[in-house]
This record gives C-alpha cells, sequence and structure tokens, in this order.
C-alpha cells in the first residue's frame, strides 16, 4: 500500500525561489492537509483541503500556495522562498465524515527543505 | 490559536521503567482528541483517537486516558523498551471544525 506519497524527501532552494512539494494519496480520502514541523512546536498547519476544488488556510498559510484539482493530489507551492520556511514538511490525509477531525491522520515520510 | 501544550518537552526513562505525560487542551468545543508516535525520519503513526470523556485506549504497552472535562489527557507506557524512543504529539479537534491542532510534543529517550 502506497498510502501518502511526498516528494522531494530533501530539496535545497535558494532565497527567493519558487517549487512545488508533491502529495498523493491512494486511500480515496477526502481530506488532505499539509504540516510544517519545527523544532519545539511541534506541527503547524499550513493548508488543508475538505475536498476536491476546496482548500483553505491553516495557521501558518503565509508564503504557500495549494490548489486541489483530484481527489488523490495536493501539491504545496513555495512562491518565493526565504529562510524561514526551511522546515521539514508533512503532507497527510484522512477519511472526512462530519467535521474530520474524528478520524485518524495519515502521515507521508515528510519533506526536508532547506532554503540558503 | 488554540493552545494544546505537551509535557515534559522530554524525558529520559530507564529500559524496563514505566512512564506516563500529559497534553492539555481547551475544555469548550471538544470533539477529538489524537495521540500519535513519531520517529525522525519516519512518517507520525496514529495511536489513538479519542472522543468520548472518560475514554481509555490501549496498544500494546501504550495506554491513554483522556478528561475532556478539565481538558488534559495522559500518555502511559508500561515497562520502557530502547523502541519506544520517539516523540510522542497529541492533537486537538475542534468540534464543527476541520483542523488539527497539536501540542509541540514529549521526546522520550529510553536507555538500555
Amino acid at each position: 500500500n502506497a498510502g501518502v506519497t511526498q516528494t522531494p524527501k530533501f530539496q535545497v532552494l535558494k532565497t527567493g525561489q519558487s517549487m512545488t512539494l508533491q502529495c498523493a494519496q491512494d486511500m480515496n480520502h477526502e481530506y488532505m492537509s499539509w504540516y510544517r514541523q519545527d523544532p519545539g512546536m511541534g506541527l503547524r498547519l499550513i493548508h488543508y483541503s475538505v475536498g476536491a476544488g476546496i482548500t483553505d488556510q491553516g495557521e501558518v498559510p503565509n508564503g504557500y500556495n495549494v490548489s486541489r484539482s483530484t481527489t488523490e493530489d495536493f501539491p504545496l507551492r513555495l512562491l518565493s522562498a526565504a529562510p524561514s520556511q526551511t522546515s521539514v514538511y508533512f503532507c497527510a490525509s484522512s477519511y472526512r465524515t462530519g467535521t474530520g477531525v474524528g478520524n485518524t491522520i495519515y502521515f507521508g515520510e515528510g519533506s526536508w527543505l532547506t532554503v540558503v | 490559536i488554540l493552545n494544546v501544550e505537551q509535557s515534559p518537552q522530554s524525558l529520559h526513562v530507564q529500559e524496563g521503567d514505566s512512564t506516563n505525560f500529559t497534553c492539555s487542551f481547551p475544555s469548550s468545543n471538544f470533539y477529538a482528541l489524537h495521540w500519535y508516535r513519531w520517529e525522525t525520519a519516519k512518517s507520525p503513526e496514529a495511536l489513538f483517537v479519542m472522543t468520548l470523556n472518560g475514554d481509555e485506549k490501549k496498544k500494546g504497552r501504550i495506554s491513554a486516558t483522556l478528561n475532556t472535562k478539565e481538558g488534559y489527557s495522559y500518555l502511559y507506557i508500561k515497562g520502557s523498551q530502547p523502541e519506544d524512543s520517539a516523540t510522542y504529539l497529541c492533537a486537538f479537534g475542534e468540534a464543527a471544525g476541520n483542523k488539527l491542532t497539536f501540542g509541540g510534543g514529549t521526546r522520550v529517550l529510553v536507555k538500555p
């Protein structure tokens, strides 16, 4: 089972460059989200989607764009990379019923991004 | 921004000892409390999703309790083993919401 697949696993960017982190899930989950993990701060929600064509902002959305054209894919775009975006990024999905937060979340393996 | 706190931030446990740590969350608008286990360079892995006050869940040597009225959950590890070394994350889900708010994690190191 593939589950949640993220690419790339490691990336170094120069300040000002743009890039897209890819995320795909094969579990037919409606709910997908992106988190960033910084030391001592747990996981912070960047953007999330409750279904194809629907996205919303999380706690730390600035500097990031998302789109959800299909149920399977939820890419995260860094528009103009900044050193403050150096972090570990996790894509996640869950089967959404009702509010969605009562369901187990499945995470990808993470993408380590360094902005120099 | 919701306040979800985990304590302690880190702890060292001798192999064979039992330990526990806390997740504190808002006592209003509660819908669900999640626990995840995360080893560095791996995906966070779900342990429990708890929704009812007084709920107790168990998975092997790991168990969790939930008090929604006072806003806390305990995670217990019985007879810690080196493979229990990981960061344990809790996450709070609000009623009528679609977002989980994570705590900062408790990093557990089990020494042989």
